[in-house]
């Protein structure tokens, strides 16, 4: 079955640290790819996407991701983080034989010390 | 309101009680969806809608769950003789086309079974 991995339940940073949060899938087909944040107390709001073409896909909030085939990876990305990225980060991604259902990640609990 | 709206947000139920958990979509999207996202866990699919069409029932768990959307609006997601397995947060997203290229979230409805 597919699956997606991330690889860290919790990661804690101070204030101006740089971000990588890893994210790896399992299937050999074309792949939709999401990063989903959740801040406390709110519901899921869509970070990126990557569909295709570049690989270095930009979001909100400075954040980027990068899709790497050969890896079967899409790892989130930001040079400097802010108390306000305190948040909880899904990977996600769709099939394109199904590309209505997502699978996701188990999720990252990120805690930026101000 | 603009978003995703979900009721009740909390809801506890005895063992065995039936319960029924609605969701407003953004007006207009086209797709619903239903996840189930247990304690420390990623989303799971439950189930998918277009318009009042229920395309994709795969992911919900027995029988004992049933979901409907009779107008092509407002969804009810029901699940029957509850039991304490069923304890979980419970999301309803929809989308305005017919493929995920981004799904809206609600904030979910946390069921908790005792």
């Amino acid at each position: 079955a597919q699956s997606v991995s991330q690889h860290n339940h919790h990661v804690i940073l101070s204030e101006a640290a740089s971000l990588e949060l890893g994210c790896n899938y399992s299937y050999g087909g074309t792949v939709n790819l999401f990063w989903y944040v959740q801040y406390p107390g709110q519901h899921l709001q869509l970070l990126l996407k990557y569909f295709s073409g570049d690989p270095l896909v930009k979001g909100i909030k400075g954040f980027e991701a990068e899709f790497i085939k050969s890896k079967f990876s899409f790892n989130l990305r930001k040079p400097s983080v802010q108390w306000s990225d305190t948040a909880e980060y899904f990977c996600a991604v769709s099939l394109m034989d199904s590309n209505y259902q997502l699978i996701w990640g188990a999720g990252t609990k990120l805690i930026i010390k101000p | 309101g603009a978003g995703v709206s979900q009721s009740p947000r909390y809801k506890v139920a005895k063992r065995g009680q039936d319960v029924a958990l609605r969701c407003d979509p953004i007006s207009g999207h086209v797709s619903l969806f239903w996840y189930q996202q247990a304690l420390g866990q990623g989303p799971e699919f439950l189930t998918y809608f277009q318009n009042e069409a229920q395309l994709d029932k795969s992911g919900l768990p027995s029988d004992r769950f049933f979901a409907e959307r009779p107008e092509g609006s407002v969804s009810t997601l029901k699940i029957q003789r509850t039991q304490q397995e069923d304890s979980a947060v419970y999301l309803c997203a929809s989308s305005f086309g017919t493929e995920n290229t981004e799904a809206f979230f609600g904030q979910g409805t946390r069921l908790t079974v005792v």
